[in-house]
């Protein structure tokens, strides 16, 4: 149980683009589900809060009209890098919290993306 | 949330157990120990979270001290897929506070 899956796991895209990556929790509802941000050899670094049916809260210095978060529905959250620039290269992983079950955290595999 | 220290690597031979240990001195009465472990290019994975009881799941076992201001993660015969950054969160709610964890390398 508590499956948490992403789409694409991996992702080229050229300079100006937008990529749209999506998080799915496969057997539970989770009303928040969260977006990190991984670069080489550095620690998650937690980009928004996504609440099913409500704006989602994004941390300082992340641009909210460049990454935009939709959570649509209990299990269903999408990220969407808008014109994308090589600095936005990096892993991006979702989580997801059971609605009710505590503050458990479960993580997706990742999506790799790399702009050229 | 508390700060937490962890030791950045240790080693561990194939079949025995690793210990890793965890410093959170600030932690406050309503917040939890969790574990997470990360393997190279994968999402980080749940491990085992506590209050203040020890915890035991197929996994591995979970050792708060009584004053809660430190905690061991104990894997009890660890295997190379074991080798991953472990990460030591203690959590309120909200969102985890990912450090820098501790990278094991289990050896043959």
């Amino acid at each position: 149980g508590a499956v948490v899956s992403q789409h694409p796991s991996w992702v080229i895209c050229k300079s100006g683009t937008s990529v749209k990556i999506e998080c799915r929790s496969l057997d539970f509802q989770a009303t928040t589900m969260f977006w990190y941000r991984q670069f080489p050899k550095q620690s998650l670094m937690l980009m928004a809060t996504s609440n099913e049916g409500s704006k989602a809260t994004y941390e300082q210095g992340v641009e909210k009209d460049k990454f935009l978060i939709n959570h649509a529905s209990l299990t269903l959250s999408t990220l969407t890098v808008t014109s994308a620039h090589p600095e936005d290269s990096s892993f991006y992983i979702c989580s997801a919290r059971e609605s009710g079950r505590g503050e458990t955290q479960y993580f997706g595999p990742g999506t790799r993306l790399l702009v050229l | 949330d508390a700060k937490t220290t962890q030791p950045p690597s240790m080693d561990c031979a194939e079949g025995r157990a690793a210990n890793l240990p965890c410093n959170h001195s600030t932690i406050s009465g309503n917040e939890y120990v969790y574990w997470y472990r990360q393997i190279h290019s994968q999402g980080p994975q749940y491990i085992i979270h506590g209050l203040k009881n020890n915890e035991t799941n197929e996994m591995a076992s979970l050792i708060i001290t009584e004053d809660r201001k430190s905690s061991t993660l104990i894997l009890p015969h660890a295997t190379l897929r074991d080798t991953a950054v472990y990460y030591c969160i203690v959590h309120s709610g909200y969102a985890l506070n990912f450090g820098k964890g501790t990278s094991l390398l289990v050896t043959p």
